[in-house]
This record gives C-alpha cells, sequence and structure tokens, in this order.
C-alpha cells in the first residue's frame, strides 16, 4: 500500500493564481481530511469528508474548495492565492479511528 | 477552537519515562481523546486513543481521569528519536479532529 499519496510537494504561486492539491488514499478509508500547517502552529482543518459525494467545511475553510467524486480522491482547490494561504497543506484519511497522513505540499504565495 | 490544553515544553533524560498531560475539560460523553506526534515537517503519526480506559500500545500508554477531564501520555522509555511535537486530539462526534499548538518534547542524551 502506498497510503496517503499528496502532489506536488512544493509549488509557488502568484497572487490571484488558482490550483489543485492532488490526494490520493489507497486504504479504501471513507473519512478524508485537508489540514494546513502555519509555522509553528498545530493543525487546522480545512475541510472534511465521510465518503464519496459528501463534504462538509472544517475550522478554516475560505478560499477553498473541495469535491469527492471517489472514495480514493480528495482534491482540494485554491481558487484565488492569497498571500494568507502560504502554508504546509497535509492530507489524511481515516477508518474507524487511525488517521494517516501524507507527506504535505508546501505552498508559497507572493 | 482547540478543546485542549497542553504545555508548550518539555525536557526528558534518555530511558527516562516521559509523561506529556493534557487538560480537556469541555470533552463529551461520546468523544475520544487521541494523541499524534510530529517529527519536523512530516505528517503527523498516530500514537494512541482512547475513550474512558486507560490503553497501552507497543508505543506508549495512555491514562485518562475518571472524569475525563485530563489525560496523561506516557512513553516508558524514551529515546532520542521521540523528539516531537506531541498533539492531544478530541475528535468531535462529526468526526472532526480538533490539534492545537502541542507540546515539544525534547529527548536530552
Amino acid at each position: 500500500n502506498a497510503g496517503v499519496t499528496q502532489t506536488p510537494k512544493f509549488r509557488i504561486l502568484k497572487i490571484g493564481q488558482s490550483m489543485t492539491l492532488q490526494c490520493t488514499q489507497d486504504m479504501n478509508h471513507n473519512y478524508m481530511y485537508w489540514y494546513r500547517q502555519d509555522p509553528g502552529m498545530g493543525l487546522k482543518l480545512i475541510y472534511y469528508s465521510v465518503g464519496a459525494g459528501i463534504t462538509d467545511k472544517g475550522e478554516v475553510p475560505n478560499g477553498y474548495n473541495v469535491s469527492r467524486s471517489t472514495t480514493e480522491d480528495f482534491p482540494l482547490r485554491l481558487e484565488l492565492a492569497a498571500p494568507s494561504q502560504t502554508s504546509v497543506y497535509f492530507c489524511a484519511s481515516s477508518g474507524s479511528h487511525e488517521q494517516y497522513f501524507g507527506p504535505g505540499t508546501r505552498l508559497t504565495v507572493t | 477552537d482547540a478543546k485542549t490544553t497542553q504545555p508548550p515544553s518539555m525536557d526528558c533524560a534518555e530511558g527516562r519515562a516521559a509523561n506529556l498531560p493534557c487538560n480537556h475539560s469541555t470533552i463529551s460523553g461520546n468523544e475520544y481523546v487521541y494523541w499524534y506526534r510530529q517529527i519536523h515537517s512530516q505528517g503527523p503519526q498516530y500514537i494512541i486513543h482512547g475513550l474512558k480506559n486507560n490503553e497501552t500500545n507497543e508505543m506508549a500508554s495512555l491514562i485518562i481521569t475518571e472524569d475525563r477531564k485530563s489525560s496523561t501520555l506516557i512513553l516508558p522509555h524514551a529515546t532520542l528519536r521521540d523528539t516531537a511535537v506531541y498533539y492531544c486530539i478530541v475528535r468531535v462526534v462529526s468526526n472532526q479532529f480538533y490539534f492545537g499548538t502541542g507540546t515539544s518534547l525534547t529527548v536530552i542524551p
């Protein structure tokens, strides 16, 4: 099993650009999550999904969108990048309890 | 809002037990307590979880007070590789996990 994979690993965006962060899991987990982590801070939940076709907002959803068309994939969309979205983004999936995290995407918006 | 409170940092001598406290005074009866750790900038790693009873696995032990308002993660024999940020998390019924700022544990040789 590859577990949770995220692409890209690094990205630099200009203000106003758009991009999609990809997340895929091969553990057949129903639950998937997107977090962001700012320097020296803990993780903040952006969006989560309890199954294909079902998504919901977390603590900090503004400026982001998600979709969950399959069990495996949970992409995160940034429509109009802003400097405040400079952060490390982690995707995670879980079955009944343990969350498995991807390696993260380091995004810089300038 | 984070539902847990942890000390920002702790030190522990190598080979000794590391006891990491966590307060979760607003926890509801059906909410679990989870512990994760994050080494450098890697994705967090699951350690252990519990609801009411004390739990033990190959990595650590989790002691939850009877009123469930606090818990302690115990690493029985800390090694240098246990140096990390440790997060105490409450999982709410909607399956959301709320991470706080964690405790930065430094294991000293």
